[in-house]
């Protein structure tokens, strides 16, 4: 079985800080993982996957991830908060590679403060 | 270059009364299509998803159900509303071969009063 945990339902920056946003998984092999944002009143949209290749992840908007084996983590990160970052982000795995087996972690809320 | 197209944007629709959903995903052939629920607070609720025409797997038990009479297109809908079925409803499409990613639309905003 796969699942994923966010830990961390709200998560509040300044303008201009570190975000750090977080995923464990829970996998025996190898997992795929994914980060999506969803602004208010909108789909989600992917912001980056990692399939195995490169551990380190760059996404879309200055966002990147790192896979770490070791703590079976994929934690979001971006060097410098804009205003406009401020969204709902999720983190996914599958173990198969196919889209169909995604399992959605609960979602982090990210406000950012001016 | 895929896109997906969710309708309507919102809607507000008395208890008691039917729904259809509509989804179509342009760009791509033999997708797998998704439909999802957010309710507030409760994150994303896989509620269907589809390999082909006429194949449609239900993940929850629910007062919904959903028909794929195209290859590209989604159908979301109900016979008769409940409250409960207020919520973001989004539709997906996936590659058919691993691996894979989902790609979402923008959601239709459903009320019911």
């Amino acid at each position: 079985a796969q699942s994923v945990t966010q830990l961390g339902s709200h998560v509040s920056v300044s303008e201009g800080a570190l975000v750090l946003l977080r995923c464990n998984y829970s996998s025996s092999v190898p997992p795929y993982l994914f980060w999506y944002v969803q602004y208010p009143n909108q789909g989600l949209q992917l912001l980056l996957k990692y399939t195995s290749a490169a551990t380190l992840v760059k996404g879309i908007n200055g966002f990147e991830a790192e896979f770490k084996k070791s703590e079976t983590s994929f934690h979001l990160t971006k060097p410098s908060a804009h205003m406009s970052d401020a969204a709902e982000y999720f983190c996914a795995v599958t173990l198969s590679g196919s889209a169909r087996q995604l399992t959605f972690g609960s979602g982090t809320q990210l406000t950012v403060l001016p | 270059s895929q896109t997906i197209h969710q309708w309507p944007a919102t809607l507000v629709q008395p208890v008691g009364s039917p729904l259809s959903l509509e989804c179509t995903v342009e760009g791509t052939s033999n997708p797998n299509l998704y439909w999802y629920r957010q309710a507030a607070g409760r994150g994303l609720q896989l509620l269907f998803y589809s390999v082909g025409i006429g194949q449609i797997s239900s993940e929850v038990p629910q007062n919904l159900s959903a028909s794929r009479p195209q290859d590209r297109q989604f159908i979301l809908s109900s016979k008769k509303l409940l409250l409960s079925d207020s919520g973001f409803y989004l539709c997906a499409w996936s590659e058919l071969a691993a691996p894979s990613t989902q790609y979402f639309g923008p959601g239709t905003r459903l009320t019911v009063l």
